[in-house]
C-alpha cells in the first residue's frame, strides 16, 4: 500500500535555528497536506499544495510541493518556542476521501 | 464557533467490556473519519463515512464498529476491548465533495483517550 516517510523523525534545534522536515510518498500524490500536532492536542490543518512544484509560504513557514509530486518539505525560519510539536505530512488522491498520514516529524525547540 | 466534539475527553474501561465513544460536528461536513492514534505514532484511520457511505479500512479489526445516524454524529463502538487498544482516538470531519466543489482539509476534534484495565 501507499507509504508516506518522513525525516528526520525528531530534531531539538535552538531557538532562532531553521528547521526543515522532509516528506517522501512511495506514490504520486494529487495534493499533500501539513498538520501540526502540539503536546497533547489534535493535529491542526497548516496548509495544502495542489501544484507540481508549488511553493508557499506562513509568515516563517515555507512549505514545498515536489515537481514529480511525490515529496513535499516544510522549512521553518528562526524557530520559536511556539513551533514545538510534531509536523505530519498527509498525502491524498483525488477521488478518495482519505488522507495517508506521513510518520511525523517532533520538533522541540530550547530556548 | 462550528467544531467537532469529542465525547468523552478520557475513557476508562475494563478488558472485554464494550465501550462506545460518539463525536459531533457543527461544521455540516459531509465526511467524518475515525482515527486511532498511539504514543508518537501518526493517526491511523480505522474507517470513515461520506455522508451514509460506509468505508472501512481493510486492516481495521472487525472488534471496532461505527455508526453515524445523521449528519452530525458519528460513534465508534469498540465490541471487546484488548489491552493493546488503548489509544488516543480522534474523530475528524472534511467537507469533501468533487472537482472545484471539494475540499479535503479535515478538522480534528481534541481526541477521546482510550484506557483499557
Amino acid at each position: 500500500g501507499q507509504q508516506v516517510m518522513q525525516i528526520p523523525q525528531y530534531q531539538h534545534v535552538q531557538e532562532g535555528e531553521d528547521f526543515t522536515t522532509y516528506c517522501n510518498s512511495s506514490t504520486t500524490l494529487s495534493n499533500i497536506q501539513w498538520y501540526k500536532q502540539r503536546p497533547g492536542g489534535h493535529p491542526v490543518f497548516l496548509i495544502q499544495l495542489v501544484k507540481s512544484g508549488e511553493v508557499k509560504k506562513q509568515k516563517r513557514l515555507t512549505f514545498q510541493f515536489g515537481e514529480a509530486k511525490k515529496n513535499s518539505s516544510l522549512h521553518i525560519t528562526a524557530t520559536q518556542t511556539t513551533d514545538v510539536g510534531t509536523y505530519f505530512c498527509a498525502g491524498i488522491n483525488t477521488g478518495f476521501q482519505k488522507l495517508v498520514f506521513g510518520t511525523g516529524t517532533r520538533l522541540l525547540v530550547s530556548p | 464557533d462550528a467544531m467537532v466534539i469529542q465525547n468523552p475527553r478520557y475513557q476508562v474501561t475494563q478488558f472485554g467490556k464494550p465501550v462506545t465513544l460518539s463525536c459531533s460536528q457543527t461544521l455540516n461536513h459531509n465526511v467524518m473519519y475515525w482515527y486511532q492514534q498511539k504514543s508518537s505514532q501518526a493517526p491511523k484511520l480505522l474507517f470513515h463515512y461520506y455522508d451514509k457511505d460506509f468505508n472501512n479500512e481493510a486492516d481495521t479489526p472487525d472488534n471496532f464498529q461505527s455508526r453515524r445516524p445523521n449528519t452530525s454524529f458519528c460513534f465508534l463502538d469498540i465490541r471487546s476491548p484488548g489491552l493493546g487498544d488503548a489509544a488516543m482516538y480522534l474523530c475528524a470531519t472534511s467537507r469533501g465533495g468533487t472537482g472545484l466543489t471539494s475540499s479535503y482539509e479535515q478538522y480534528f476534534g481534541p481526541g477521546t483517550r482510550l484506557t483499557v484495565t
